[in-house]
């Protein structure tokens, strides 16, 4: 059964510092893992999707990468402003590609 | 764009009340998702829809039904309410039939929902 695990839990740094939250899975048989962003009181929005035969994928200041030998995910943040300031969820996809399975994400506060 | 838009917003139910929470997107997708977020816990699958006239359970789907009236709509149902669930539901869609096709997840704003 794959289970997603986000560390840490909570992250604050000031504005401009370049960051990284990690994100790791049981199991390796992926078809693809996505990045989430969700602000408070709010649904979530899509950051970025990378495929298992991909190594990583960049979206603007968003780079995210993959090892699934290792079982692991990280995405970079570069120069990081307060309206960066979310929950970001990592969720990765059952065996089946039927679901997404999701970590309990890492709160992240940029101040000014 | 519309997207996928969930009713109602929020809901206060007693005990054993029973509610249908409606989800709706217009973007022509096939996949239909049902997740609940609760604190600490993270989100969870409560069932699925891979295309119209089909459903799954997920993770977590004792105490729910679901329907899937048609392509656009995914309908959620507490038919006697307890506790237990409440939480935030949202609702999601993708375009594939399975998320192996690698198309991302849309999801709504959610229904905040509290059961006394």
């Amino acid at each position: 059964k794959q289970e997603v695990t986000q560390i840490p839990a909570a992250l604050s740094v000031p504005e401009g510092e370049n960051l990284v939250l990690n994100c790791s899975f049981t199991d390796s048989a992926i078809y693809n893992l996505q990045w989430f962003r969700q602000d408070p009181g709010k649904g979530l929005t899509s950051l970025l999707l990378i495929q298992s035969s991909q190594r990583e994928q960049t979206s603007g200041r968003l780079n995210a990468s993959l090892d699934k030998s290792s079982g692991r995910s990280t995405l970079y943040i570069a120069a990081s402003q307060p309206g960066d300031s979310a929950t970001y969820l990592c969720a990765a996809t059952d065996q089946a590609g039927t679901a997404l399975i999701f970590g309990k994400g890492t709160t992240l506060s940029v101040s000014s | 764009n519309a997207g996928v838009t969930q009713t109602p917003k929020f809901q206060v139910l007693k005990t054993g009340q029973s509610m249908t929470l409606q989800c709706a997107q217009d973007m022509n997708h096939n996949s239909m998702y049902w997740y609940r977020q609760d604190p600490g816990m993270g989100l969870r699958l409560i069932y699925y829809s891979a295309s119209e006239g089909t459903t799954d359970k997920g993770e977590v789907p004792n105490g729910y039904n679901v329907s899937r009236l048609n392509k656009r709509e995914f309908s959620l149902r507490l038919e006697s309410a307890a506790p237990s669930q409440t939480s935030v539901y949202f609702c999601a869609s993708s375009p594939g039939q399975n998320l192996a096709t690698n198309e991302k997840l849309f999801f709504g704003s959610g229904t905040q929902l509290s059961v006394l």
